[in-house]
């Protein structure tokens, strides 16, 4: 397999543009998760979704950000308008929940600086 | 609330030295305790975890403490290497919880000198 991928590995784009990243989650994992890192505030979940349906969004920070998952292998996060302070690295991790078998599997992020 | 707190924020050892990195946590449901290790221009990647029945597990030159009473665990890695360098995060998740769904703590930047 390989792996959580996640496209594009770094974005630069101007303030007030829209800006959409990509998740290809590990073929029959149920859970996705985004994650957002910055040095101030470490790892911070966005949303995750289960089958597919978003099941809490409560760490999205604003209106500006939404997510989708339209189908089991594909799921986008989206900023529109983006400001400089949404600089950062987004992470996707996807998981199968089942007994024994607890971790998340990570793609390499995204960088996105909005400038 | 900071349910998974983690200390200290960067270490630097020696090589050879032993690498320490301790996270105390609030919830007493927690039930996995699992070390994630990154890279640069890399996502966390899962190193070694715990489940609370026991007090340590050992894999290699990584270990995990845990003391259920004091609600903590801890991270230890002895013979520490250059190659170690990396940014560690604890996390916490109960089991069968929301996708078993991980509370990370803040990162511990280690910095392995040769």
């Amino acid at each position: 397999d390989a792996g959580v991928i996640q496209s594009p590995r770094h974005e630069v784009t101007e303030m007030g543009q829209e800006v959409t990243l990509r998740c290809k989650p590990i073929s029959g994992h149920d859970y996705l998760f985004w994650y957002r890192q910055t040095m101030m505030r470490g790892l911070e979940l966005l949303i995750y979704f289960n089958n597919n349906v978003p099941i809490d969004d409560s760490g999205m920070p604003e209106d500006r950000f939404s997510a989708k998952m339209p189908n089991a292998s594909f799921s986008t996060l989206k900023i529109q308008p983006s400001e400089p302070r949404d600089s950062a690295v987004y992470f996707c991790a996807s998981s199968l929940f089942r007994q024994g078998n607890y971790g998340y599997t990570f793609g390499s992020g995204t960088r996105l600086t909005v400038v | 609330q900071q349910q998974v707190k983690q200390s200290p924020q960067s270490l630097i050892v020696q090589k050879g030295g032993i690498s320490i990195i301790n996270c105390p946590y609030e919830n007493t449901a927690f039930d996995y305790f699992p070390w994630y290790q990154q890279f640069p221009g890399k996502g966390p990647a899962l190193l070694i975890a715990i489940r609370p029945d026991v007090s340590e597990k050992k894999e290699g030159r990584f270990t995990i403490s845990f003391n259920k009473s004091a609600k903590q665990f801890s991270l230890h890695i002895m013979d520490s290497q250059p190659g170690d360098s990396a940014t560690y995060f604890c996390a916490a998740s109960i089991r069968g919880n929301a996708g078993n769904m991980l509370t990370f703590g803040g990162g511990t930047r280690l910095m392995v000198k040769p």
